[in-house]
This record gives C-alpha cells, structure tokens and sequence, in this order.
C-alpha cells in the first residue's frame, strides 16, 4: 500500500516567491495534520485537518502560510510570500480513527531551502 | 516551557549496551503516550504505544509514571541499526501530538 505522498521532496527558491507543498494521505484516513521540523524548535504542528474541515490552525506561524484540503485525497501547503526563515522540513501526516487516532503515518517530508 | 522535555543527548553506546531515554510533560490531563523513531533525514515513525502498566516490544521496554508526569524507553543489548533519534510524543484529549524534540543515539561498533 502506498504510504503518505508528498512532493516536491526539495524545493529551493528565493526569498518573496511563492511556494506549494502537496499531500496525499493514506486512502481511508480522515485526519490530516502538517507539520514543520527545525533543529532549533524541533517538529510543530501547523494545523490539521479532519473529514477536510481545517480543525486547528493555531501553529500557522503567520498570514502567509495557508492549507487547504479540497477533498478527502489532497491538501497542501502554501507561503506567500516566502522568507528565509521558512527554510525547514515540511512533513504531512495522516491517521484515522476517533480524534485522529493514535498512530500518524508520516510522509517523507519536503526539504525547503529559501535564500 | 515546552510541553515535552527530552534530554537531547547525544548517547554513545557500543554495541550490546543497555542504554535509557527519560522524558517529562507538563500537562497532567495527557491521555496518550507515545515513542516514534526518526532515522536520519527520514520521516518520525511510531515505535511503541506506551501504557500506564508498562510494555515490552523485544529489546526496548517502555514505561509511564503518571504522578511524576514522566515517559521512559530502555533499549537493551543494542544493536547498530537502533541508531537513530527517539521522539517522546504525548496526546491530550483532541486530535494533535505534541512532540518532543528528540533524543539522539549513536551506537557504535
């Protein structure tokens, strides 16, 4: 089975564009959460998502970052425009069950670079 | 404070050592307690389901103590591919996973 699907694996671009992060969760989950891991603060939720209704988005750093999920096999991730502090791995993850679940299946991240 | 404290190590361990990860959270009305496993550069994934009883998988052994607000793993009789670094992670009781930032362990031949 496939697992989480996310792309672009590496995205490196230049300070003030704007920059799409995709997902694809595991067919039959219904919670989707983003997350973004740094060496300094470690791995934050960002927000998350059940049934596709965005449930908590109170670790969106700012107004330039926004996530949608049109539907139960898409969401993604958008900074406009982007900043050098940006620059970390972005992972999606997805669960099912009751309140999420218990078990987050990761997918492999993106690696975003912005100079 | 954050609501997950791990010491960030790194533990250097040789091979077939006996080796321990401590970590505390702050709120007491936590539900869940989990170790995930993140290899490096790769994606966190679920090593073990901690309950309030205690639990073994193989090697590692992982306890909760709930008055003390504080989550163990112990890896015995290490092996080189358990290099790697351990994330407690802790759920209330809504949707999200608070993650610790992680404790490193290198074992070394």
């Amino acid at each position: 089975d496939a697992g989480v699907i996310q792309s672009p694996r590496h995205e490196v671009t230049e300070m003030g564009q704007e920059v799409t992060l995709r997902c694809k969760p595991i067919s039959g989950h219904n919670s989707l959460f983003w997350y973004r891991q740094t060496m300094m603060r470690g791995l934050e939720l960002l927000i998350y998502f059940n049934n596709n209704v965005p449930i908590d988005d109170s670790g969106m750093p700012e107004d330039r970052f926004s996530a949608k999920m049109p539907n139960a096999s898409f969401s993604t991730l958008k900074i406009q425009p982007s900043e050098p502090r940006d620059s970390a791995v972005y992972f999606c993850a997805s669960s099912h069950g009751g309140f999420g679940g218990n078990e987050q299946f990761f997918g492999p991240g993106t690696r975003l670079t912005v100079l | 404070r954050k609501e997950v404290e791990q010491d960030p190590g790194p533990f250097n361990v040789p091979e077939g050592a006996t080796v321990a990860f401590n970590c505390t959270y702050s709120n007491s009305a936590s539900q869940s307690f989990f170790w995930y496993r993140q290899d490096c550069r790769k994606e966190p994934k679920l090593l073990m389901s901690v309950y309030s009883s205690g639990n073994e998988d193989g090697r590692f052994t992982a306890q909760l103590n709930r008055a003390s607000q504080y989550i163990s793993l112990l890896i015995r009789d290490s092996k080189l591919s358990d290099s790697a670094t351990y994330l407690c992670v802790v759920k209330g009781s809504g949707y999200a996973l608070n993650f610790g930032k992680g404790t490193s362990l290198l074992v070394t031949p």
